[in-house]
């Protein structure tokens, strides 16, 4: 159980288009998902925090209007990068907290690979 | 001074030795710290909770000592298999958000 997935695994598009990745809970629901962005040879940064039915919340440095976020549903939660630029090239890997469970217990997508050319 | 630090790493050793990486937080208030495992260009995956009285799970054996807000993680007689970056991972309690360390690298040798 707990399975949490994301589409597309990869994807390469160029400056200044959008790109849409999905992260879904597939046997779980989810009040809350999350979102991180990795960089080569560091961390997992967390961008986001996305509450199904409200407004994310943003890390601070992270621009909400650049990064959108919708939580429309128990079980989904999309990141949208907007006007994509080869600086905005991560690993973004999301996680979702079973609803009623601790703060702290998040499963992981397996993460999409944003490349912008 | 950075919220989770840990040895930067990179460790490489060979098959059969033991190994420790530490883990320093920065707040007092963090409430629950976890291990996790990261392949290269995969997701994270938990490894373990680490609990105030010390856990181990098979040649895995972690420990937290919340007055020095430290936190270890001793591996056992090395496999191959054990190659990965180590992530130490803080929650700060009532907030939803964790926080993970920069990861240390592991190369176990033939």
């Amino acid at each position: 159980g707990a399975v949490v997935s994301q589409h597309p695994s990869w994807v390469i598009c160029k400056s200044g288009t959008s790109v849409k990745i999905e992260c879904r809970s597939l046997d779980f629901q989810a009040t809350t998902m999350f979102w991180y962005r990795q960089f080569p040879k560091q961390s997992l940064m967390l961008m986001a925090t996305s509450n199904e039915g409200s407004k994310a919340t943003y890390e601070q440095g992270v621009e909400k209007d650049k990064f959108l976020i919708n939580h429309a549903s128990l079980t989904l939660s999309t990141l949208t990068v907007t006007s994509a630029h080869p600086e905005d090239s991560s690993f973004y890997i999301c996680s979702a907290r079973p609803t009623g469970t601790a703060p702290y217990e998040q499963y992981f997508g397996p993460g999409t690979r944003l490349t912008v050319t | 001074r950075k919220e989770v630090e840990q040895d930067p790493g990179p460790f490489n050793v060979p098959e059969g030795a033991t190994v420790a990486f530490n883990c320093t937080y920065s707040n007092s208030a963090s409430q629950s710290f976890f291990w996790y495992r990261q392949d290269c260009r995969k997701e994270p995956k938990l490894l373990m909770s680490v609990y105030s009285s010390g856990n181990e799970d098979g040649r895995f054996t972690a420990q937290l000592n919340r007055a020095s807000q430290y936190i270890s993680l001793l591996i056992r007689d090395s496999k191959l298999s054990d190659s990965a970056t180590y992530l130490c991972v803080v929650n700060e309690g009532s907030y939803d958000k964790v926080i993970f360390g920069p990861g240390t690298s592991l190369s176990v040798i033939p």
